[in-house]
This record gives C-alpha cells, sequence and structure tokens, in this order.
C-alpha cells in the first residue's frame, strides 16, 4: 500500500462548478501538507501548504486537513479553463520524507 | 515565484551518447533532487543531496549519476543513453526547516532514439 493515494481522475467539470480534490495518507508523522499544481510538461508549482488539521483558504482554493482521519483536500470555487492541469498532493514530516501523491487530472472546459 | 533553472528542456539523442542534464537555483537552497516522471505518471524520486559533497539515491533506481560540487547547481548524466531512459526529468530544491516544500524547474524532456 503507497504511502499516499490520491485518485487519478481524470476530472472533467464545467466552468464555474466547485471541485474537490483529495488524498489519503497513512503516516501519522506527516504535519505539512502542500498542494501542487502542474500544466502539461511543466513542473509542478507550489499552490498552497497547510501545517496540521484545519483549513487555509487562498482566493478561490482552500485546503483542509483532517489528521484524525488522515485525509486532506483541496477544493478550487468557480472553476476556469485555465484551471485544467494535473494537480498533486504532497506532505512531510521531516526534511527527508516528503511524498507526493500520484495526481489527479482535471480538465474544466467552458 | 521560484528560481530553479533546467537546461536543455528538450533534448533528442541517440543510443549511447552520453548526456548531462544541467539544473540549477538561486535560491541558496541546500537540498535538491532529481525526479523522473513519464507523462499522465507519478513523479519518482532518483536523487537527491544534502549539500555540497552530498549526494544519495531516491526510491527509484536509476542508471544515471548525480554531483554536487556548487551549492546552487546539481547535474545529472547518463554515461549510455539508451531508448528506456526516454522521460522528463524534473529538478526540484528546497529548506531544511518546515514545512519543507520544493520548488520544481521547468524539467528536460528527454528523448533517446
Amino acid at each position: 500500500q503507497k504511502e499516499v493515494e490520491q485518485d487519478p481522475g481524470p476530472l472533467s467539470v464545467p466552468e464555474g462548478a466547485i471541485v474537490s480534490l483529495n488524498c489519503t495518507y497513512s503516516n501519522s508523522a506527516f504535519q505539512y501538507f502542500m498542494w501542487y499544481r502542474q500544466y502539461s510538461r511543466k513542473g509542478p508549482e507550489l499552490l498552497m501548504y497547510t501545517y496540521s488539521s484545519g483549513n487555509k483558504e487562498d482566493g478561490r482554493f482552500t485546503a483542509q486537513v483532517d489528521k484524525s482521519s488522515k485525509y486532506i483536500s483541496l477544493f478550487i470555487r468557480d472553476s476556469q479553463p485555465s484551471d485544467s492541469a494535473t494537480y498533486l498532493c504532497a506532505m512531510s514530516g521531516s526534511p527527508n520524507d516528503m511524498r507526493f501523491g500520484a495526481g489527479t487530472r482535471l480538465t474544466v472546459k467552458p | 515565484e521560484a528560481d530553479i533553472y533546467q537546461t536543455p528542456r528538450y533534448l533528442v539523442i541517440g543510443t549511447g551518447k552520453k548526456i548531462t542534464l544541467e539544473c540549477s537555483q538561486t535560491m541558496g537552497h541546500d537540498k535538491m533532487y532529481w525526479y523522473q516522471q513519464d507523462p499522465g505518471m507519478e513523479l519518482h524520486l532518483i536523487h537527491y543531496s544534502y549539500g555540497v559533497n552530498s549526494t544519495e539515491k531516491g526510491d527509484l533506481s536509476s542508471e544515471s549519476t548525480v554531483s554536487r560540487i556548487r551549492t546552487e547547481h546539481f547535474p545529472l548524466t547518463l554515461e549510455s543513453a539508451r531508448p528506456s531512459h526516454t522521460s522528463q526529468y524534473l529538478c526540484a530544491s528546497s529548506e531544511y526547516f518546515p514545512p519543507y516544500e520544493q520548488y520544481f524547474g521547468p524539467g528536460t524532456r528527454l528523448t533517446v532514439t
């Protein structure tokens, strides 16, 4: 079993929809949780990170962490075609144990 | 915005050739990484470095080698390229303090014919 599980999708939604992307994990030592966005043929770019449980909002993006369930989510409100990309979750508890999810491919249709 | 650079961005090369993929960062990060990523697939860590003169192999076995002579520079070398090496190679760097987020370069897409 992988330490981080992420539904690969693909996920297709109409413009303006609310998107929910999720990851589960098994390592209780993870404390820092990140979301990356990767456009086709580009490197991943850091969207946002959270520490421990709770919510963090940045514009149309909200990251949510539930450590008791070992479950993290990224919500995208008012999704735009420019949000079409692969979204990777990542998590760490120390400098040496960053783990990435496999990524969920999202398409937002105009 | 992350300042991490990779060259070349695209490389098509014949079997048996020696290649070096360049990676440089201007953020002063001690930790650097190389990942391999096939299209639509997950990232696989192939090498990492804690700092100058430090290199370690990652989770995925790779025939490539790396060096770290300067903090900002972390090149990856393939002595004899093969078609199985065709992939995208991503370089990243990070701080030692939390949340340990990694910043990625744009990647080098390598095709070995």
